[in-house]
């Protein structure tokens, strides 16, 4: 099936700091690519729609300018967490949707979990 | 909006045991269900889907029937396994799949020997 590869898998900043965290997807082409945030105890919540040559479109209550999102290709996608404060730690996974059995499914990267110390 | 409860866990079972993991949702229109699994230090997989009422997903001993009348997608296997923990998510998307999907909290099982 799919491929989506996420890079980091695991990654400590320090409070101040950008960390930068990749999508690929490894053998299709993602116009669109999504991004999801995951708290302790919460479900996995879209902060953005990711689109491919064009701004990303953020979810409410998502700052933009907190989380750069950039789609410079049809294969990636970067999400850059500017500023980090431990509040920002959490769990980030990306996603593209391809064919698959006849219909299209997302396809997820592994996560990054963000620690912000 | 679109959204999705399930039993939120741990869920503790012996080997062999019958798993059911209940999922519930809330949507316009008729959505595709989906059951992902995160097992330890991975991403999110795609278990398996229905796209429409009374079809049923199956997928390594799991299965789940789409039951528009209750809302539900409910997951079950008859006998699990060790191999089978991992964290258990019952998800909608209001187009296939081809745009963003809605998560449960997901249902954390751990089968113990």
């Amino acid at each position: 099936g799919a491929v989506v590869s996420q890079h980091p898998s695991r990654v400590i900043c320090k409070s101040g700091t950008s960390v930068k965290i990749e999508c690929r997807s490894l053998d299709f082409q993602a116009t669109t690519m999504f991004w999801y945030r995951q708290f302790p105890k919460q479900s996995l919540m879209l902060m953005a729609t990711s689109n491919e040559g064009s701004k990303a479109t953020y979810e409410q209550g998502v700052e933009k300018d907190k989380f750069l999102i950039n789609h410079a290709s049809l294969t990636l996608s970067t999400l850059t967490v500017t500023s980090a404060h431990p509040e920002d730690s959490s769990f980030y996974i990306c996603s593209a949707s391809a064919s698959s059995g006849g219909g299209r499914v997302a396809f997820f990267g592994q996560g990054t979990r963000l620690t912000v110390v | 909006g679109d959204s999705v409860t399930q039993m939120e866990g741990p869920v503790t079972l012996s080997e062999e045991a019958f798993l059911t993991i209940n999922c519930t949702y809330t949507a316009t229109g008729y959505p595709s269900l989906f059951w992902y699994v995160q097992y330890p230090g991975e991403g999110l997989q795609l278990l398996l889907k229905a796209t429409k009422a009374d079809d049923k997903g199956s997928n390594k001993g799991f299965e789940a029937t789409y039951r528009k009348e209750t809302t539900s997608f409910h997951l079950e296997k008859g006998s699990v396994q060790v191999s089978d923990s991992a964290v258990y998510f019952c998800a909608l998307s209001p187009d296939g799949g081809y745009q963003k999907v809605t998560f449960g909290i997901g249902t954390k099982l751990q089968v113990i020997p």
